[in-house]
């Protein structure tokens, strides 16, 4: 079974400047989530979609952050504009089921950004 | 959301075994006790989840003790391949919550 991709890997920008983030789940996932982890930090979760709608963005900085998951399947996570303590590793993760136990999460191996 | 107290850091040599205990004290009913492992450059791996008493898999076993305010996890006979970030998270049973992080704890595994 294929994992979760994640592209780029790397990236590295000015602040001011935009950037996108692709993550592919694993195939027949329902469940897609965006998360944050800083440095020496644990991963803080940034928004979770359920098929192609919304189930929390709470901590979604929305002046600036943006995701969107196309048809149920794909997502992009997007900044614009960067600022330098965006830089981090964002990280992908989707899960099979919508209820019961709780779901295991499968993590893609994360872009890491850094703003300059 | 429960709130997850685990060690910083902890050091081990190959071949120990190794027990790290987590305290989640508000743990609500239809909460679960999760556990993930991260390696450097890595996005974290499920390792092992229960409810109460003790599971155990290939990788690793959880015990949870009956009044289920604290959880420990048991890697047999470590080697230099488990250094690595543990996370313990409370999950709840409803399965659709995102699941939310500490800051873990740091195993070291030395030769």
């Amino acid at each position: 079974e294929a994992g979760v991709a994640q592209s780029p890997r790397y990236k590295i920008i000015e602040k001011r400047q935009s950037v996108a983030f692709w993550c592919n789940p694993i195939s027949g996932h329902a469940t897609l989530y965006w998360y944050q982890q800083i440095l020496g930090q644990g991963p803080k979760l940034l928004i979770q979609f359920q098929n192609n709608g919304v189930v929390d963005d709470s901590q979604l900085p929305k002046d600036r952050f943006s995701a969107e998951r196309l048809k149920g399947v794909d997502s992009t996570l997007k900044i614009q504009p960067a600022k330098l303590e965006d830089s981090a590793v964002y990280l992908c993760a989707s899960s099979p089921r919508l209820a019961g136990v709780p779901d295991t999460q499968y993590f893609g191996p994360g872009t890491r950004l850094t703003v300059l | 959301l429960a709130k997850t107290t685990q060690p910083i850091s902890m050091d081990s040599y190959e071949g120990q075994e190794v027990n790290i205990t987590c305290s989640h004290n508000n743990i609500a009913t239809n909460d679960y006790i999760t556990w993930y492992q991260q390696f450097p450059s890595q996005g974290p791996r499920f390792i092992i989840q229960g409810y109460k008493t003790k599971v155990t898999n290939e990788v690793a076993s959880l015990f949870i003790p009956a009044d289920r305010k604290s959880s420990t996890l048991s890697l047999p006979r470590v080697s230099l391949s488990d250094t690595a970030v543990y996370y313990c998270l409370v999950a709840s049973g409803g399965g659709r919550r995102a699941l939310t992080f500490g800051s873990g704890t740091r195993l070291q595994v030395q030769p």
